[in-house]
């Protein structure tokens, strides 16, 4: 149980471009979503919160106008890279909460390596 | 704010031996922490967690308690296999407002058969 997938695993694209990456929770709901950012050989970065049927809330630092953030559903949110450039290539990782106060738990999916040309 | 120290790597061992990656915390709270684990071309999986002190989470012969005294979180394992060679994270995630991870640097383990 608790699944996370992303999709896709990899993109390339050109430079100007959008890009949209979705993350699932496959076998339970998730109110919060959480956005990371993982550079080479380095730890995951937070990049934003996302709430179900609310706002993201985006770490400090982080653009919220290049970065979008929807969470439509219980079950699914989206990220999306607007005009990107090759300092956004990255690993971008998602995670999902999980279970109740005390055995709270973030499932991470398995990342999406995006790079721009 | 609230910070997460590991070890730092990369850390090699030969087969069998015994593993301690360190971690400690600085939180202001009583957060629960985990151990991440990221193997090659891979994403994070959780490899176990506690939620209070003195609680121990064990998973696959990796062990760690939650010391609050000395605030750390110690991973352990006694017997290492080339098949843990991998990334792994401490984190700690307080209980309030989002409950937000906050990792350490990661410690990169190599094991030689």
């Amino acid at each position: 149980g608790a699944v996370v997938s992303q999709h896709p695993s990899w993109v390339i694209c050109k430079s100007g471009t959008s890009v949209k990456i979705e993350c699932r929770s496959l076998d339970f709901q998730a109110t919060t979503m959480f956005w990371y950012r993982q550079f080479p050989k380095q730890s995951l970065m937070l990049m934003a919160t996302s709430n179900e049927g609310s706002k993201a809330t985006y770490e400090q630092g982080v653009e919220k106008d290049k970065f979008l953030i929807n969470h439509a559903s219980l079950t699914l949110s989206t990220l999306t890279v607007t005009s990107a450039h090759p300092e956004d290539s990255s690993f971008y990782i998602c995670s999902a909460r999980y279970g109740g106060a005390s055995t709270d738990t973030q499932y991470f999916g398995p990342g999406t390596r995006l790079t721009v040309l | 704010g609230d910070s997460v120290t590991q070890m730092e790597g990369p850390v090699t061992l030969s087969e069998e031996a015994f593993l301690t990656i360190n971690c400690t915390y600085t939180a202001t709270g009583y957060p629960s922490l985990f151990w991440y684990v990221q193997y090659p071309g891979e994403g994070l999986q959780l490899l176990l967690k506690a939620t209070k002190a003195d609680d121990k989470g064990s998973n696959k012969g990796f062990e760690a308690t939650y010391r609050k005294e000395t605030t750390s979180f110690h991973l352990e394992k006694g017997s290492v296999q080339v098949s843990d060679s991998a990334v792994y994270f401490c984190a700690l995630s307080d209980l309030q407002g989002a409950q937000k991870l906050v990792f350490g640097q990661g410690t990169r383990l190599t094991i030689n058969p």
